[in-house]
């Protein structure tokens, strides 16, 4: 079946980028979502990249996609402890809208 | 407006009550979602509904009762519950139920099984 992973932490200096990576092995996927969850609350949907993009930048957030490795990144530039939080790479499935999520990365920001 | 609003945010339940759990969004989405979070786990679906109808089941045990009244609404009925169903449930939705639409979930209700 369709996997993702994703490794399970990260820790950086405010101000420093962050890059959190993810790896999906469904070869027809077409979107890919970040999605942010701070301890006790929902998902936030943070962006999302098209398969036919290699790079979508959205103010700090840059998504970066290697079709061909099937990997997917997001950079967050000048990290902020306000970003200290669980980041979720996910795949949509087939075309039910599921979505496949990762185990999710822990990041931590040391003031 | 991308908000959808679960309520309750908490919610104990002893093993032979029943309860619901409501959901509710007004961006004219046609697809809502149930999704199982564990703690420290990745959030699991558990159902889907595409245009009030309900589309995929993954396979969750009859204690589990989804309901989507309308399109805006959608609710998860719980009875006889075990504790490990306490989890944090979370509801989502999007434009229609396809791969290339966003998802934009709620807050969550927290459940607690005693």
């Amino acid at each position: 079946g369709e996997d993702v992973e994703q490794s399970l932490f990260l820790s950086v200096r405010e101000g420093d980028s962050s890059v959190i990576n993810c790896t999906y092995t469904d070869s027809s996927s077409t979107y890919l979502y970040w999605y942010k969850q701070e301890p006790g609350a929902g998902l936030q949907l943070l962006t999302y990249i098209f398969s036919n993009m290699d790079m979508k930048q959205d103010q700090r957030l840059t998504v970066l996609l290697n079709k061909k490795d099937k990997h997917l990144s997001l950079r967050i530039a000048d990290t902020q402890t306000g970003d200290s939080a669980i980041y979720f790479c996910a795949d949509a499935s087939g075309n039910t809208g599921k979505l496949i999520f990762g185990q999710g990365t822990t990041l931590q920001v040391k003031p | 407006d991308t908000e959808v609003t679960q309520t309750p945010k908490h919610l104990v339940m002893g093993m032979t009550n029943k309860k619901s759990l409501k959901c509710e969004q007004h961006m004219g989405h046609r697809a809502m979602y149930w999704y199982k979070q564990k703690a420290k786990k990745p959030p699991e679906l558990m159902f889907v509904y595409s245009y009030e109808k309900l589309s995929i089941n993954e396979s969750v045990p009859s204690r589990f009762s989804p309901e989507c009244p309308n399109s805006s609404l959608l609710n998860l009925h719980l009875h006889a519950l075990q504790p490990e169903d306490s989890a944090l449930y979370l509801c989502a939705s999007s434009q229609e139920g396809s791969k290339n639409t966003e998802a934009f979930f709620g807050q969550g209700t927290r459940l607690t099984v005693v």
